[in-house]
């Protein structure tokens, strides 16, 4: 069965603070992984990353897989309160379709 | 321009009753979906729809049936609803690419609780 699993599960920093979450992966068939924030409501997408693409960067936000070591990590710079949210991971294997993991709950504090 | 919206955002109901969540994308998509994220925000596939058909059905009560009248709409219709089913219902669309499954673009989620 496909399985997904972040770490750490929360996480508490100050403003300015450098963080990584961590994502790693069973799956049969790897297709890609996809990153989300959450806040309120709805995951927004953050980046998907595939075999032809392992690295992905947005402002303070990069992301790179690791294939070898079936994981993949989010970091963000410079944090602000506004980071403060779930971030999900997910993975596409061969069903096709999302297999998320539990989340890291970030609280970025002023 | 919403892209991905879902009707009611919120519905609070008895035990018992049959309600409706109905969802529309403006994309283009042909593939749509329904997931249940329950209390301990761990999102959870339940259906999912390529043209109007259905392409998965994860291990989903009976008493939940989606309705895809066309590509654009995903209805999900839950009959004799129970305590358990309260939670947040996501709508997602996503056109699939050759080879790679396309980034899912979520509605703003339905809140159902049921009493």
């Amino acid at each position: 069965e496909d399985k997904v699993v972040q770490s750490p599960l929360s996480l508490v920093v100050h403003e300015g603070d450098t963080v990584t979450l961590n994502c790693s992966y069973e799956v049969t068939n790897f297709r890609s992984l996809l990153w989300y924030k959450q806040e309120k409501k709805a995951p927004t997408f953050l980046f998907m990353l595939t075999s032809s693409g392992i690295e992905k960067k947005s402002g303070r936000l990069s992301s790179i897989l690791d294939k070898k070591e079936l994981s993949s990590i989010l970091n963000i710079t410079a944090t602000q309160t506004g980071d403060s949210a779930i971030y999900l991971c997910a993975v596409v294997g061969g069903s096709e379709k999302l297999v998320f993991g539990k989340g890291t709950k970030l609280t970025v504090n002023p | 321009d919403t892209a991905v919206s879902q009707t009611p955002k919120y519905l609070v109901t008895q035990m018992g009753n049959d309600k409706s969540i109905k969802c529309e994308q403006n994309l283009g998509h042909d593939t749509m979906y329904w997931y249940k994220q329950d209390s301990k925000k761990f999102l959870k596939i339940m259906f999912s729809y390529n043209n109007k058909e259905l392409i998965i059905n994860e291990t989903v009560p009976n008493r939940f049936s989606p309705k895809s009248p066309d590509k654009a709409h995903l209805n999900l219709h839950i009959n004799s609803l129970e305590l358990g089913d309260s939670a947040v219902y996501f709508c997602a669309s996503s056109q699939p690419l050759a080879g790679y499954q396309e980034t899912q673009y979520f509605g703003p989620g339905t809140r159902l609780l049921v009493l």
